[in-house]
C-alpha cells in the first residue's frame, strides 16, 4: 500500500516568515495530493490540493508543488500569521479514492 | 461546521469492553471513511464505505468492524478494547466518485481505554 512520509514533525517560525512542509509518497498510482489543516479540537479541513497533471498550485498565501518523478510534494505558506498555527497533514490518494495521510506537522507561528 | 456529525465526542471505558462510534455524513455524501488518530501515528486509514458497501480496508484490526446503513450513516464497532486503542477516531465523508474527492471530517470521537 501507499506510504506517505512528512517532515518536519514540528516547525516554529516568526510571524511574517515562510514555512515549508515536505512529503514523499511511494505509490506511483497516487494522483491526488490534498493538504489538510487541523486546529485544536477540530477535524482536519482541506486547505489546498493538487493533481498529478499539475506541477504547482497557489491560493493566496499558500502554494503546493508536486514532483512526480521524485514522488514528493510540498506545502509553502508565505507571510505566516498566528492563525496559521495548527497541525498540517499531507495526503496521497489514488483512483479508488483511498487517502493515506502523513504523520502531521505542528506549525507554530510566533508573534 | 463540516456537516459530518460524530457521536459520542468523548468516551471512557475499560479494557475488554466494546463500544460503538456513530457517524452521520454530510447530506448527499455516499462515501464514509474511518480514521484513527494516535499521538505518534497521525491519521491511520481504517475502512471506507460507498453507498452501503465496503470499498477499501486499511489497517483495521479484526477486533474492529464497521458498517454503513441504508440511510448512509455509519458505525464503527470496537471490541475487546485494549489500552492501545485509546485514540481519536475520525469519520469523513465525500460525495464524488471520481478521483480527487474532498474529504469532510467530523470533529472526532475521543476514546479513552482505562
Amino acid at each position: 500500500g501507499e506510504n506517505v512520509e512528512q517532515h518536519p514533525s514540528t516547525l516554529s517560525v516568526q510571524e511574517g516568515d515562510s514555512a515549508v512542509i515536505k512529503c514523499t509518497y511511494s505509490d506511483s498510482a497516487s494522483n491526488y495530493f490534498p493538504w489538510y489543516k487541523q486546529e485544536l479540537g477540530k477535524g482536519p479541513q482541506l486547505i489546498i490540493d493538487i493533481r498529478s497533471n499539475v506541477g504547482e498550485k497557489k491560493d493566496q498565501r499558500i502554494a503546493v508543488t508536486l514532483n512526480k518523478t521524485a514522488k514528493h510534494f510540498s506545502l509553502h505558506i508565505t507571510e505566516t500569521q498566528p492563525e496559521d498555527s495548527a497541525v498540517y497533514f499531507c495526503a496521497a490518494s489514488n483512483t479508488g479514492n483511498q487517502f493515506y495521510f502523513g504523520t502531521g506537522t505542528s506549525l507554530t507561528v510566533i508573534p | 461546521d463540516s456537516g459530518v456529525t460524530q457521536t459520542p465526542k468523548h468516551l471512557i471505558t475499560a479494557t475488554g469492553q466494546r463500544v460503538t462510534l456513530r457517524c452521520s455524513p454530510r447530506s448527499g455524501d455516499l462515501s464514509v471513511y474511518w480514521y484513527q488518530q494516535s499521538l505518534d501515528q497521525g491519521l491511520q486509514f481504517l475502512i471506507q464505505y460507498y453507498n452501503g458497501e465496503e470499498r477499501a480496508k486499511g489497517n483495521i484490526l479484526e477486533r474492529f468492524s464497521a458498517q454503513q446503513f441504508p440511510d448512509l450513516h455509519s458505525e464503527l464497532n470496537l471490541s475487546s478494547l485494549e489500552l492501545g486503542d485509546s485514540a481519536l477516531y475520525f469519520c469523513a465523508s465525500s460525495t464524488r466518485r471520481g478521483q480527487g474527492a474532498e474529504l469532510f471530517f467530523g470533529e472526532g470521537s475521543r476514546l479513552t481505554v482505562l
